[in-house]
């Protein structure tokens, strides 16, 4: 089975700063997608940025950008230039690249945003 | 575009007693998911439906059940209320393409309270 591990309960940074968010996963598949989502007080779920494992590019979305190291089974999540506005839960998520829609994932990384 | 819509928003009911929710997918996406996210277990998988099939089911008691109609819109049902159940129901969207990745986007959620 594929299990997701966020190590990190709580981060904060101060804006203008940056923050590196850590994920680990496990998985025997070959074929599978990694994504970390954003899900602020008002509780709508939001993607930030995905991973495809078949690629060996970083992914980059704006002031977003993983690292993902596949054999180590590790995907962390940067953000640049933070902003209060990034002030969320974060969740890295796993996705089997085998006809399913199902996320499974990380138990979440609260980050604040401190002026 | 309208967004994944869930209703209610919020409900309470009371221990023994049923509950269904609903959920109303982006127009023109076919495949629906249920999570459940509580405080102490996080965001768990509860099952998936495409083209009003179920393709997946999470580790759940048979007191929760879906279904999907021909519309797409998804509902979820819970039965015998447990103060366990206590929790955000999520429901996410997608479009599914044959073959690769297909974005979910997730709708705000119905906030469950059992006393």
């Amino acid at each position: 089975a594929q299990t997701v591990t966020q190590s990190q309960p709580e981060m904060s940074v101060q804006e203008a700063e940056t923050v590196t968010l850590s994920c680990t996963y496990d998985t025997s598949e070959s074929d599978y997608y990694l994504f970390w989502y954003k899900q602020p007080p008002s509780r709508q779920m939001i993607l930030v940025i995905r991973q495809e494992a078949y690629k060996q590019q970083n992914a980059t979305e704006n002031r977003f950008s993983v690292n993902f190291q596949k054999a180590a089974k590790s995907f962390s999540l940067k953000i640049s230039d933070s902003q209060l506005g990034d002030a969320a839960m974060y969740f890295c998520a796993y996705r089997s690249g085998y006809n399913t829609d199902k996320l499974i994932f990380g138990t979440g990384t609260r980050l604040q945003v401190f002026p | 575009k309208a967004g994944v819509t869930q209703t209610p928003r919020y409900l309470i009911k009371t221990r023994g007693q049923q509950v269904t929710l609903s959920c109303s997918p982006i127009s023109g996406h076919r495949s629906v998911s249920w999570y459940q996210q509580t405080p102490g277990q996080g965001l768990q998988f509860l099952f998936e439906y495409f083209s009003e099939t179920q393709r997946n089911k999470g580790n759940f008691p048979g007191r929760f059940s879906g279904r999907q109609f021909s519309n797409s819109r998804s509902e979820m049902n819970v039965s015998t209320l447990e103060l366990g159940d206590s929790a955000l129901y999520l429901c996410a969207s997608s479009l599914p393409t044959s073959g690769g990745y297909n974005e979910q986007f997730f709708g705000p959620g119905t906030r469950l309270t059992v006393l």
